[in-house]
């Protein structure tokens, strides 16, 4: 189906280790967002992507970086992960700017940091 | 800069009662609003949205909301729950830019 696609699905990291979460859009979205939810916290934007070749921080971004790499994809990077960042990630994009078209979600990674 | 104010963090309801999950909001400009539902290990799947137009706005699995300007409010109702809409429901607002806020979420629970 088409959508929104985030691997991995699940991951452990221990303190300091880095890594880059995946995600891919098939639907020729222009915007791109990487959220964290916390438990009473909601949903949380840590970067956007309004188009190919542009990111901007939102709420949450220390400890985060990413990339556009293409109109399809977007990445989150950790580099260096922390007990904090224990968090469900999810991607999400959207057909337009001017906020009135909502977002597709993928599927979540559940990220552990011990 | 928006925000969203979901009042409640868990709605217990019996099995063909009223659903009604409150949502009120604060922007400086006319909002877009939404209620997105999250089911257990899933995404966030979009059950309505308000943009311009008609205030009462139908969405998915039977679920309605009402824009209410004087009131900033954008309240969640279905008249009789079913079994399946235990879920976290999530309300959210943008403006004219690219960034959806969201509540903190509600979470409900159905009675049999």
């Amino acid at each position: 189906n088409a959508g929104v696609t985030q691997t991995p699905k699940f991951q452990v990291l221990k303190t300091g280790q880095s890594m880059t979460l995946q995600c891919a859009q098939d639907m020729n979205h222009n915007s791109m967002y990487w959220y964290r939810q916390d438990p009473g916290m909601g949903l949380r934007l840590i970067y956007y992507s309004a188009s190919e070749g542009t990111t901007d921080k939102g709420e949450v971004p220390n400890g985060y970086n990413v990339s556009r790499l293409n109109k399809r994809e977007f990445s989150l990077r950790l580099e260096s992960a922390a007990p904090s960042q224990t968090s469900v990630y999810f991607c999400a994009s959207s057909g337009g700017g001017g906020g009135g078209y909502g977002y597709t979600f993928g599927s979540g990674t559940r990220l552990t940091v011990v | 800069a928006q925000s969203v104010t979901q009042l409640g963090s868990h709605v217990s309801v019996s099995e063909g009662a009223l659903v009604l999950l409150r949502c009120n909001y604060s922007s400086s400009v006319p909002p877009y609003l939404f209620w997105y539902v999250q089911y257990p290990n899933q995404g966030l799947q979009l059950l309505l949205k308000y943009t311009t137009g008609a205030t009462l706005v139908k969405g998915i699995n039977g679920f309605e909301a009402e824009f209410k300007k004087s009131e900033t409010s954008f309240h969640l109702t279905k008249p009789s729950a079913h079994m399946s809409d235990a879920a976290e429901y999530f309300c959210a607002v943008s403006a004219y830019d690219y960034k959806l806020s969201f509540g903190a979420g509600t979470t409900v629970t159905v009675r049999a």
